[in-house]
């Protein structure tokens, strides 16, 4: 059962626009959510995160927006570079447990057109 | 440069051997998970240790996996009579924030 979906495999934007990334859930459990970027051959890197009682988190070009009725949040980049060209992964981290393990969706590729 | 340092970066074994891989936390940190990346997927939890103790192991670890933190702080991952499905990249990965994490580069594995 996937309980963090990301429908889209990828994404091509031009190089100054706006690259929106999507990301769904099933689990209203569910405390956190973070976005992490991905370059071949390397782990992932944290990039921004957002607190489920909260709906808009921003850092620079990058601002995560939280609808939890509709279980979706999603990563917008504004302006778009070509160094933003990687593999976007959305995680989402359960509540309570030792654990606190987080569950990741499937990734979107990006590729920013110079 | 990450807070997590993985050896080796790239293992290639046939396909019946042994392997191991190793996970040095830069800083300590009494949490350390493993996670394993296929191509296509996103990052699945293996397991999580708590200091030196293995607290939840996912489906995922079959039984020829295992990993070891003896002392709290580096830890292994053994995987035993390799199969064509391990190949992967793994990964370690510490706390950042309390809620989130920094991964290492990983290990990716090849099983020919």
């Amino acid at each position: 059962d996937q309980q963090v979906k990301q429908n889209s495999p990828s994404l091509s934007v031009q190089e100054g626009r706006i690259s929106i990334l999507n990301c769904d859930y099933t689990n209203s459990m569910f405390d956190y959510f973070l976005w992490y970027k991905k370059y071949p051959a390397e782990g992932p890197t944290f990039l921004i995160s957002i607190s489920s009682i909260k709906d808009k988190n921003e850092d620079g070009r990058f601002t995560v927006f939280l609808n939890k009725s509709a279980k979706h949040l999603s990563l917008h980049i504004v302006p778009s570079q070509p160094g933003d060209s990687a593999v976007y992964f959305c995680a989402a981290r359960g509540y309570g447990g030792a654990t606190n393990k987080l569950i990741f969706g499937t990734g979107t590729l990006l590729a920013v057109q110079p | 440069d990450t807070g997590v340092s993985q050896d080796p970066r790239h293992k290639i074994t046939k396909r019946g051997q042994n392997v191991t891989f190793r996970c040095d936390p830069i800083s300590e940190h009494n949490r350390l998970y493993w996670y394993r990346q296929t191509l296509g997927q996103g990052p699945e939890f293996l397991t999580y240790f708590q200091n030196e103790a293995q607290l939840e192991k996912s489906r995922l670890l079959s039984d020829r996996f295992s990993a070891e933190r003896p002392k709290g702080s580096f830890s292994t991952l053994e995987i035993q009579r390799t199969e064509q499905g391990d190949s992967a990249m793994y990964l370690c990965a510490t706390p950042i924030l309390n809620y989130g994490y920094t991964f290492g580069s990983g290990t990716r594995l090849t099983v020919v």
